[in-house]
C-alpha cells in the first residue's frame, strides 16, 4: 500500500518552460489536492477535487491547471514557469471517514 | 473564509521538558475536525494528532495531547518528555465537515530539540 505519490521529486526549470507533476493515491480516496508550501507561508490550496470529474480553484490557482484523469490520478500542469512559482509542492488525498489528509512526498520545483 | 494563525514561527524546548503550540482558527462552522501535522526535514507530513469539534474531550496521543477550547477557537498541542526526534516544523490544519472539502493551514511553528 503506497498510499500518495507524486512525481517527480525534484525538479528544475527554466522560465517559460511547461511541465507536468502526477499524482497518484491507492486508498480509493474521493477528495484530492494540490498545495504548495513556501516559507512563512504555511501550504496554500492550489487546487483540489471533491471526486472524480471535478475540480475547483483553491487560494492561488493562477498559473496553474489540473486533470483528475480518474479517481486514482490528478496532475497538476504548469504552463509557463516562472520564476515565482519556485516552490514544493505537496499532493494530498481525504478520505471520507475521518477527515484526515495523506500527503505525498512533496516536489521540490525550481524555476530559474 | 476560514483562517488558520499560528502566532509562534519559532519554539524551542530542552529534552525532556514540555512545550505547548499555539494555534487558533476563525470559522462561522459548527461542525469541523482540527489536525496537527508535523513535517520532519524529510518534507514528510505526519498526523500527529486530531480533534473533532463535537467532542468536548480533547484528543491525546502517547506524548501529544490538545487543549481545544470550541468558545474561543483555540487549539493548541502540548508535547511532553520532548525528544530529539520531535525537531520538525508542526503545522496546524481545520477542515469544515459539512461544506467544502477544503484543509486550511497555520503558516507552521518551527520546533528546536535541545539536547
Amino acid at each position: 500500500n503506497a498510499g500518495v505519490t507524486q512525481t517527480p521529486k525534484f525538479q528544475v526549470l527554466k522560465t517559460g518552460q511547461s511541465m507536468t507533476l502526477q499524482c497518484a493515491q491507492d486508498m480509493n480516496h474521493n477528495s484530492m489536492y494540490w498545495y504548495r508550501q513556501d516559507p512563512g507561508m504555511g501550504l496554500r490550496l492550489i487546487y483540489y477535487s471533491a471526486s472524480e470529474g471535478t475540480t475547483d480553484k483553491g487560494e492561488v490557482p493562477n498559473g496553474y491547471n489540473v486533470s483528475r484523469l480518474n479517481k486514482r490520478e490528478f496532475s497538476l500542469r504548469l504552463e509557463s514557469a516562472a520564476p515565482s512559482q519556485t516552490s514544493v509542492y505537496f499532493c494530498a488525498s481525504s478520505e471520507a471517514s475521518s477527515f484526515r489528509a495523506f500527503f505525498g512526498q512533496g516536489t521540490r520545483l525550481t524555476v530559474v | 473564509a476560514q483562517t488558520v494563525t499560528q502566532s509562534q514561527p519559532e519554539m524551542s524546548v530542552q529534552e525532556a521538558e514540555t512545550v505547548t503550540l499555539s494555534c487558533t482558527y476563525d470559522t462561522s462552522e459548527s461542525d469541523y475536525y482540527l489536525f496537527w501535522y508535523k513535517q520532519p526535514p524529510s518534507r514528510q507530513m505526519i498526523l500527529v494528532i486530531r480533534q473533532e469539534a463535537y467532542k468536548q474531550q480533547n484528543a491525546t496521543e502517547n506524548r501529544f495531547s490538545v487543549n481545544f477550547q470550541k468558545a474561543a477557537k483555540s487549539f493548541s498541542l502540548k508535547i511532553s518528555d520532548s525528544q530529539l526526534g520531535d525537531a520538525a516544523m508542526y503545522f496546524c490544519a481545520y477542515r469544515a465537515t459539512n461544506t467544502g472539502n477544503q484543509f486550511y493551514f497555520g503558516t507552521g511553528t518551527s520546533l528546536t530539540v535541545i539536547p
